[in-house]
């Protein structure tokens, strides 16, 4: 069974400023299915990314994704107010087909 | 534009059942593989079960098999999801989705409480 594990589970950063998430993988994910979603209390989660960096319609590009593996990061280049959100990483392929990590909150310093 | 609209949710007893739909519009239904995924209160999405766009392969996560049934009627552009012997630990919004290997589209979800 893959397991995602995200870090930090929370994260405090100005408007402006750069923010890095990280997702690590318990088995090999292939990076064509690495997916991030931002999720705003009350809404559905949100694709912002997938194949690890490609931006889903209507993300701007200060979202950007790498890695491979079993690593993979979500940078956000220069925070906007409407950025904070819980960010959730998500995977498919293995056992379970799909999977998600348990989320990194990104808050407001 | 994609429209996914849950309908059914609600308070159900542990051991129970409930029928979850989800109306789609926007989109040729019968075209693309479709999700459940839930998300308990607090806690991040788990994916619990999908469909391939002719009905021809379903799977489901471990914690639901023998117990939820995921369907699908393409005449009527509806996908639905029976839960059958309902345990408290399935309390979560239920949201479907629609995706291959990640999901684009969500709807708004429905709330399932189970309790007693």
């Amino acid at each position: 069974e893959i397991v995602l594990t995200q870090s930090p589970g929370t994260l405090s950063l100005s408007p402006g400023e750069r923010a890095t998430l990280s997702c690590r993988a318990s088995q090999t994910v292939s990076a064509s299915y690495l997916a991030w979603y931002q999720q705003k209390p009350g809404q559905a989660p949100r694709l912002v990314l997938y194949g690890t960096s490609s931006r889903a319609t209507g993300i701007p590009d200060r979202f950007s994704g790498s890695g491979s593996g079993t690593d993979f990061t979500l940078t956000i280049s220069r925070l906007e107010p409407e950025d904070f959100a819980v960010y959730y990483c998500q995977q498919y392929g293995s056992s379970p087909r799909y999977s998600f990590g348990q989320g990194t909150k990104l808050e407001i310093k | 534009q994609v429209q996914l609209v849950e309908s059914g949710g609600g308070v159900v007893q542990p051991g129970g059942s409930l029928r979850l739909s989800c109306a789609a519009s926007g989109f040729t239904f019968s075209s693309y593989t479709m999700h459940w995924v839930r998300q308990p209160p607090g806690k991040g999405p788990e994916w619990v079960a999908f469909i391939r766009h002719d009905g021809s392969d379903k799977d489901y996560t471990d914690s639901v098999k023998g117990r939820f049934i995921i369907s699908r009627d393409n005449s009527k552009n509806t996908l639905d999801l029976e839960m059958s012997t309902v345990r408290v630990e399935d309390t979560a919004v239920y949201y479907c989705a629609r995706g291959f290997g990640e999901f684009p589209y969500w709807g708004q979800g429905i709330l399932v409480s189970v309790s007693s």
